[in-house]
């Protein structure tokens, strides 16, 4: 099974810029998506297709993928950026499958 | 607008079964990937079904042979019968849409609310 590993926890504080790493196995040969999941919340989609932005989604979201890590970076962070972030790919080993990610939680400082 | 309504989660002895609901509205159900997600109590995400546009199915491991996804075209319905239920199954489902009709590795674009399964005797 292929295998997704992010930092449990990134602190920063407001204003700062906040990276979060999304680990696999020549991950920068997938397409990565990165989630935002707030406490009582369904996730919603942040970043798409390594480095797009949905509609509404600020410019202060972006994302790269290249070898072996993705990353989610937020600039200029606010407190309404406190939350959890999730990447995901999809994997097609024994059959296809989406995986995602073990999960990053953001506090803002 | 484009939503997703779950419904049918509750309390379920081990060993039993429950079917959860998906109404969807604003789109066609049976023209996208759909798929089921849930998320344990204080846990990460975790992929459990999908039923591609043609109606091929696949399920995680940690389900198969026990979870089975399903449509009603007629009811733009997608669902999620679950069987021979184990305490590790308590989580909240979630219903959610693949945003790209064609291309199956697209992201998950519309979620639904999420409905709680407590498999617990």
């Amino acid at each position: 099974s292929y295998v997704l590993t992010q930092p449990p926890s990134v602190s920063v504080a407001p204003g700062q810029t906040a990276r979060i790493t999304c680990g696999g196995n020549n991950i920068g040969s997938k397409s990565v998506h990165w989630y935002q999941q707030k406490p009582g919340q369904a996730p919603v989609l942040v970043v798409y297709d390594d480095s797009d932005r949905p509609s509404g989604i600020p410019e202060r979201f972006s994302g790269s993928n290249s070898g072996n890590t993705a990353t989610l970076t937020i600039s200029r962070v606010e407190a309404g950026d406190e939350a959890d972030y999730y990447c995901q790919v999809w994997h097609s080993s024994s059959g296809p499958s989406y995986v995602f990610g073990t999960g990053t939680k953001v506090t803002v400082l | 607008e484009v939503q997703l309504v779950e419904s049918g989660g509750g309390l379920v002895q081990p060993g039993g079964s429950l079917r959860l609901s998906c109404a969807a509205s604003g789109f066609t159900v049976s023209n996208n990937y759909m798929n089921w997600v849930r998320q344990a109590p204080g846990k990460g995400l975790e992929w459990v079904s999908v039923i591609y546009s043609g109606g091929t199915t696949y399920h995680a491991d940690s389900v198969k042979g026990r979870f089975t996804i399903s449509r009603d075209i007629s009811r733009n319905t997608l669902y999620l019968q679950m069987n021979s239920l184990r305490a590790e199954d308590t989580a909240v489902y979630y219903c959610v849409r693949v945003g790209d009709l064609v291309v199956v590795r697209s992201a998950f674009d519309i979620w639904g609310q999420g409905t709680m399964v407590t498999v617990s005797s």
